[in-house]
């Protein structure tokens, strides 16, 4: 069974500048989440997928967007950088109407 | 206004003592409670969870206590052992699990 990948690892941008990160869900799970880690703080939701539809969004601007594709990967783009996008980018998978998420390890990202 | 608030912020343990991290919540839609465990470098994983209709759930040396009337739920560590040293995060959820809320992190030390 796979578990949930992300990439990049690490990435460093400028201010200004647009992301995308990417994630392979879990074998199985149909529903994908993002959250967003500040150093030293617990995840914050971003939003949810569950087949290619956005299935809820919590606090963040209309510049975090994000995609699922049929195979249920997804991506998390930012446009418009600011420092305070710095952080831990954690991507989860789940199956509908299950709790556990399955956390990937996370892309850190660092605006300068 | 955070949903979620725990407590405390670090905490050191001597091997094969108790440790004990606490959390609140106002929202009384909260019906899933769970507990994840973050290794530096890694994603949160899935410890222990609960629900609002038992108030208490153990699971070897992990065990959470939930007090209903005070919206409080804690999370006990007995026996604790140096490999128990990571970051733990409370949260909580509503039916659908499509958001949760995460407490802002205890990170626990355990001197051998």
């Amino acid at each position: 069974e796979t578990g949930v990948t992300q990439s990049p690892t690490h990435l460093i941008k400028t201010r200004g500048q647009q992301v995308t990160l990417r994630c392979s869900s879990q074998s199985g799970h149909n529903t994908v989440s993002w959250y967003q880690q500040a150093l030293g703080q617990g995840p914050q939701f971003i939003f949810q997928y569950y087949r290619e539809e956005e299935n809820g969004r919590g606090n963040f601007p209309p510049r975090f967007s994000g995609l699922q594709f049929p195979n249920y990967s997804s991506e998390l783009n930012v446009n418009a950088l600011e420092l305070d996008d710095s952080a831990l980018y954690l991507c989860a998978s789940s199956g509908q109407g299950h709790g556990e998420l399955f956390f990937g390890e996370g892309s850190r990202l660092t605006v300068l | 206004q955070q949903q979620v608030k725990q407590s405390p912020q670090s905490l050191i343990v001597q091997k094969g003592g108790i440790s004990i991290i606490n959390c609140a919540y106002e929202n009384t839609a909260f019906d899933y409670f769970p507990w994840y465990q973050q290794f530096p470098g890694k994603g949160p994983a899935l410890l222990i969870a609960i629900r609002p209709d038992v108030s208490e759930k153990k699971e070897g040396r992990f065990t959470i206590s939930f007090n209903k009337s005070a919206k409080q739920f804690s999370l006990h560590i007995m026996d604790s052992q140096p490999g128990d040293s990571a970051t733990y995060f409370c949260a909580a959820s509503i039916n659908n699990f499509n958001k949760f809320y995460f407490g802002s992190g205890t990170k626990l030390n355990v001197k051998p």
